[in-house]
């Protein structure tokens, strides 16, 4: 079974400062990681999503990683700012051997507080 | 395009009433899935749908039915509300490709926040 390790639980940062967020996972067999953005009393907004070949994706300030033959996943944020505060979730997908399709299995989050 | 829609955006239900969570989407998704989010567990998966008509059971599929008679709606029902189903539902649909499967981004709906007393 899958199992995905978000560290760490939450993080507090000054404002500019560059942050590394980690995720881990246990079965390298994936299909894709994708990286959420959760607002309090708000739903996920999709970050960036990284296709198993691929080893990196950037967007604006944003930019995650993957190493699937270690597990592991990181997301980069720089010059962060207290718009940035946010609860970030990573989520794999891999193959659901009951219906021949997928299950996405996600890590808790980390909270992320930028300080002005 | 409204993308993933829910309904309602908050609910408090007795002890043994039913109701459903209302799921919609507008582009043309195959893959639908229901998860709850509860502190400490992260979300967690209670049903998904490959396309209209097929159903699956996720993680934690007790006390909730689903069905899929459309491609754009895929509502959850609780039978019997218990208070350990209080928590924040989420919708979430994606594209099921069959070359690439499992390829495309997920999307998420807004939320229902439910409490059972």
């Amino acid at each position: 079974k899958q199992e995905v390790t978000q560290i760490p639980a939450a993080l507090s940062v000054p404002e500019g400062e560059n942050l590394v967020l980690n995720c881990s996972f246990t079965d390298s067999a994936i299909y894709n990681l994708q990286w959420f953005r959760q607002d309090p009393g708000k739903g996920l907004t999709s970050l960036l999503l990284i296709q198993s070949s691929q080893r990196e994706q950037t967007s604006g300030r944003l930019n995650a990683s993957l190493d699937k033959s270690s597990g592991r996943s990181t997301l980069y944020i720089a010059a962060s700012q207290p718009g940035d505060s946010a609860t970030y979730l990573c989520a794999v997908k891999t193959r659901d051997s009951g219906a021949g399709s997928y299950q996405l299995t996600f890590g808790k989050g980390t909270k992320l507080s930028v300080i002005p | 395009n409204a993308g993933v829609t829910q309904t309602p955006k908050f609910q408090v239900l007795k002890t043994g009433q039913s109701m459903t969570l209302q799921c919609a989407q507008d582009m043309n998704h195959e893959y639908m899935s229901w998860y709850r989010q509860d502190p400490g567990m992260g979300l967690r998966l209670i049903h998904y749908s490959v396309g209209a008509g097929i159903t699956d059971q996720g993680e934690v599929p007790n006390g909730y039915n689903v069905s899929r008679s459309t491609t754009e709606d895929f509502p959850l029902r609780l039978l019997s509300a218990a208070p350990s189903q209080t928590s924040v539902y989420f919708c979430a649909s994606s594209y099921r490709s069959p070359g690439l499967a499992g390829s495309y981004e997920q999307y998420f709906g807004p939320g229902t926040r439910l409490t059972v007393t």
